[in-house]
Order: C-alpha cells, then structure tokens, then sequence
C-alpha cells in the first residue's frame, strides 16, 4: 500500500541553523507530492507542491523542496530558520491516477530556539 | 485568503452519542473532505465526496460515519454512535479539482472530538 516516511520526528534548532527534513514514499507510479506545515493552534496551510516539471520547488516562507524521483524522496530544505518556523511539517502523496486522497506522513515537529 | 471554516472547534460528547461536526468549504470548490488525526499518529484520510455523493471512502468510514451536504454551502460529518476510539481532531478539506492533478487540498483548523 502506498505509504510515506518521514524519518525525523522531533528536531530542535537554533535561528539561523539550516534545516533538511525528510520525506520518502513508497509508490512507483506518478505522483503529486506537497508539505504542509501546522503551526501551533492553526490549520494545515500548503508549503509547496510538485506536480510535474523542474524538481526542485520552491514554495512559501523561503521553504523549498527536491523532488528526487530515484531516490522516491522530497526532503524540505530552508537555509536559515527562524523561531517563527516553529511548527508541525507534513509530507503527503496523492497518486496520478485512481483515489483522491493525500496521504500523510506522521509529521515532524520542529522547535526552533531565539 | 479563501478559508475552510469548522465548527465547533473541540466538543465532549459522551461514548454512544451522535456527534455532528460542520465545516463550510471555499465556496467555489467542487470536492469536499474529510480526514482526522488521532493524537500522536498520522493525519488519515476518511471521505472525499463530489457532485453530491460520497467518491472515495477509506476502510476507516464504517457504518456509523455518514457525511451531507445539506444545503449549498455546509459539508458535515456525522457520527451515528461515538466511540473512545473516535477521539481525534477532524479536518475538514476542499478543493477546486482532486488531488491526483496535483491541486491543492484546503484544510480547516479542524475540530477537536473527544469522547468519554
């Protein structure tokens, strides 16, 4: 069945740090691939998509994502942090063909120390 | 921006009682859903529902979950008997066109179900 991992549960930074968090799924056919972040108290909001064309995707609040389809991976990248990135970031799959629905990973929850 | 909004935002219902949770999409969305989350575990999906009827359904939408669109702009999600277990917060979600062309699914802030 299709499925993503997201390898990090928990991880803590400092402002300014870098920040990689993983994302694989398991399917081999076409898929949409997106992050969605939760910040405290708040809805899921869309980070980024990638549905087709250049891999590498660049999305909101300086966030961008690789899509690397060898690998089955789509780890979200930012260069520097801030404590406002502090939040809850889900990676999902929805497949090209047959059922509409996203599926999540279990999230990664980030705390960004000032 | 357009939002998804959901009411209530957390109830208390008792183990055996009906529970109706509501949710008005963005208005010019055609597929509506709903997904939940238990604490601790995955976001999962439970119904996807367009042109008025239920499209997609995971093994977790049992007997005792029926959803509505009673009227134009309301979407809701009934459940029929609560159990412990249902405990989670709900989301709500819709968009323009299904996910599998890459669209972007709009959540809620969801609602938070507990049962005792």
């Amino acid at each position: 069945a299709q499925s993503v991992s997201q390898h990090n549960h928990h991880v803590i930074l400092s402002e300014a740090a870098s920040l990689e968090l993983g994302c694989n799924y398991s399917y081999g056919g076409t898929v949409n691939l997106f992050w969605y972040v939760q910040y405290p108290g708040q809805h899921l909001q869309l980070l980024l998509k990638y549905f087709s064309g250049d891999p590498l995707v660049k999305g909101i609040k300086g966030f961008e994502a690789e899509f690397i389809k060898s690998k089955f991976s789509f780890n979200l990248r930012k260069p520097s942090v801030q404590w406002s990135d502090t939040a809850e970031y889900f990676c999902a799959v929805s497949l090209n063909t047959g059922f509409q629905k996203l599926v999540f990973g279990t999230g990664t929850r980030l705390l960004v120390s000032p | 921006e357009p939002e998804v909004t959901q009411t209530p935002s957390h109830q208390v219902t008792q183990m055996g009682q009906e529970v109706i949770l509501r949710c008005v999409p963005i208005s010019n969305h055609l597929y509506f859903y709903w997904y939940r989350q238990i604490l601790g575990q995955k976001v999962e999906f439970l119904v996807s529902f367009y042109n008025n009827e239920i499209s997609e359904k995971s093994e977790i939408f049992d007997d005792q979950f029926s959803v509505e669109r009673p009227d134009g702009s309301n979407f809701t999600l009934k459940i029929r008997s609560t159990k412990l277990e249902d405990s989670a917060m709900y989301f709500c979600a819709s968009s323009e066109e299904g996910p599998r062309t890459g669209n972007t699914i709009y959540f809620g802030e969801g609602s938070w179900l507990t049962v005792v």
